[in-house]
């Protein structure tokens, strides 16, 4: 079964106090790995897709990577308007190509 | 570009009753999906479309029925709704090709009574 876990649940950080956030993954044939943001009340926002290990995304202060069991959000010298809750998903092959499995998502929290 | 519109934001239901959610989008894209979003549980998919007139079973089917009877429309029935319902809704939609990302809908939050 494709599982996809994400760590911490919930993290706090000071403005400007770099972190990561991981996404793990057990899948048979991973077709891409997507990042996505939510802000409360809204629906998901689309940032990074990443397709094979050693790749690299960045926007602003974003930087997702990936190897071949797990991706990593770097948020480098975050503002208070980063607080979201960051969910990872992954897109596999086969039958079920067509879905995305979804993790339960790391709320942050930057505070001035 | 409107981008992935949901109808109603918000209901209330009383057990037993019906009602039929709305997703409309207006990027074009092929494929079309429905989830739950549950505190603890993370996104699950209902039913999703991958053309007008055809539907799938996703990871959660079971209480829902699902119409695409136009590309750009797609529908999400409960025939009798059940407290275990009570949950947001995200509609979503891709291109059906590379890029792959599906972009949301604001949602609609159910609670059934």
């Amino acid at each position: 079964e494709d599982q996809v876990t994400q760590s911490p649940e919930a993290l706090r950080l000071q403005e400007g106090e770099s972190s990561s956030l991981n996404c793990s993954y057990t899948v048979s044939g991973l077709r891409g790995l997507f990042w996505y943001r939510q802000d409360p009340g809204k629906g998901p926002e689309f940032l990074f897709t990443l397709y094979s290990a050693g790749e690299e995304k960045e926007k602003e202060r974003l930087k997702a990577t990936l190897t071949k069991k797990e991706s990593f959000l770097h948020i480098t010298a975050p503002k208070p308007e980063d607080s979201a809750t960051y969910l990872c998903a992954v897109r596999v092959s086969g039958a079920g190509s067509y879905q995305l499995t979804f993790g339960k998502g790391t709320k942050l929290s930057v505070i001035p | 570009n409107a981008g992935v519109t949901q109808t109603p934001k918000f209901r209330v239901l009383k057990t037993g009753q019906s009602m039929t959610l709305l997703c409309a989008q207006d990027m074009n894209h092929e494929y079309m999906y429905w989830y739950r979003q549950d505190p603890g549980m993370g996104l699950r998919l209902i039913h999703y479309s991958v053309g007008e007139g055809t539907t799938a079973k996703g990871e959660v089917p079971d209480g829902y029925n699902v119409s695409r009877l136009k590309k750009q429309n797609f529908l999400l029935g409960l025939e009798s709704a059940a407290p275990s319902q009570t949950s947001v809704y995200f509609c979503a939609s891709t291109p059906g090709q590379s890029p792959y990302e599906q972009y949301f809908g604001p949602g609609t939050r159910l609670t059934v009574t």
